[in-house]
């Protein structure tokens, strides 16, 4: 059973960069057509697609993060990973990482979740 | 970009009863719709994708349909552990994935 597990800081102070790495247990990150994703959820509010990646590299990204946002694949460590620079108090949110099994599929798992809180 | 509109925002429905959420897309999806369920302090479970094709280990209780741009979820017999906010997300026409605004489903 694929498994995923997020992993950074959880207090980012305004103006730095946010970082999160995303663990995948249970298979290969590049062993099938998986895209995976970061999502994040603001306190109370609804789901927002960050953006996604493919185990070949390639990137997918909202364009409204696109300025301010990285994202990549370490196929070595079975990890992907999400940066987000600049960061104000609107992106104090929950960040969920999740897996897609091609492009036109939905997120069948995801990860539990990691508080990120943008604070001075 | 596609947006999703999910309505009603709050559903207020006795245990037993039926339930019945809707998700509108801007433009067609196709059948390329998923739904799924967030109970307090859990990630999202994915219930329902094709629009209509229950994911893994999901209670038949639960039912999908529609396709182009209007879609239904249908709880046919609430349980208790079936309160919970529930989203509609495309994946037919992107970037960027979208997701609905959610339902909360409580008890009434």
């Amino acid at each position: 059973q694929l498994q995923l597990q997020e992993s950074g800081p959880g207090l980012v102070k305004p103006s730095e960069t946010l970082s999160l790495t995303c663990t995948v247990s249970g298979a290969s990150i590049s062993g099938r057509s998986y895209y995976w994703a970061w999502i994040r959820q603001p306190p109370g509010k609804g789901l927002e697609w960050i953006g996604s990646v493919y185990y070949s590299g390639s990137t997918y990204y909202n364009s409204s993060l696109k300025s301010r946002l990285a994202m990549s694949i370490d196929t070595s460590k079975n990890q992907f990973s999400l940066r987000l620079s600049s960061v104000t108090a609107a992106d104090t949110a929950m960040y969920y990482c999740a897996g897609a099994g091609g492009g036109y599929d939905p997120f069948d798992f995801w990860g539990q979740g990691s508080l990120v809180t943008v604070s001075s | 970009e596609i947006v999703m509109t999910q309505s009603p925002a709050t559903l207020s429905v006795s245990p037993g009863e039926r339930a019945t959420l809707s998700c509108r897309a801007s433009q067609s999806v196709s059948s390329n719709l998923a739904w799924y369920q967030q109970k307090p302090g859990q990630a999202p479970r994915l219930l329902i994708y094709g629009a209509s094709t229950r994911a893994t280990g999901i209670p038949a209780r639960f039912s999908g349909s529609g396709s182009g741009t209007e879609f239904t979820l249908t709880i046919s017999s609430l349980q208790s552990e079936d309160f919970a906010v529930y989203y509609c997300q495309q994946y037919n026409n992107w970037p960027p994935l979208t997701f609905g605004g959610g339902t909360m489903v409580e008890i009434k």
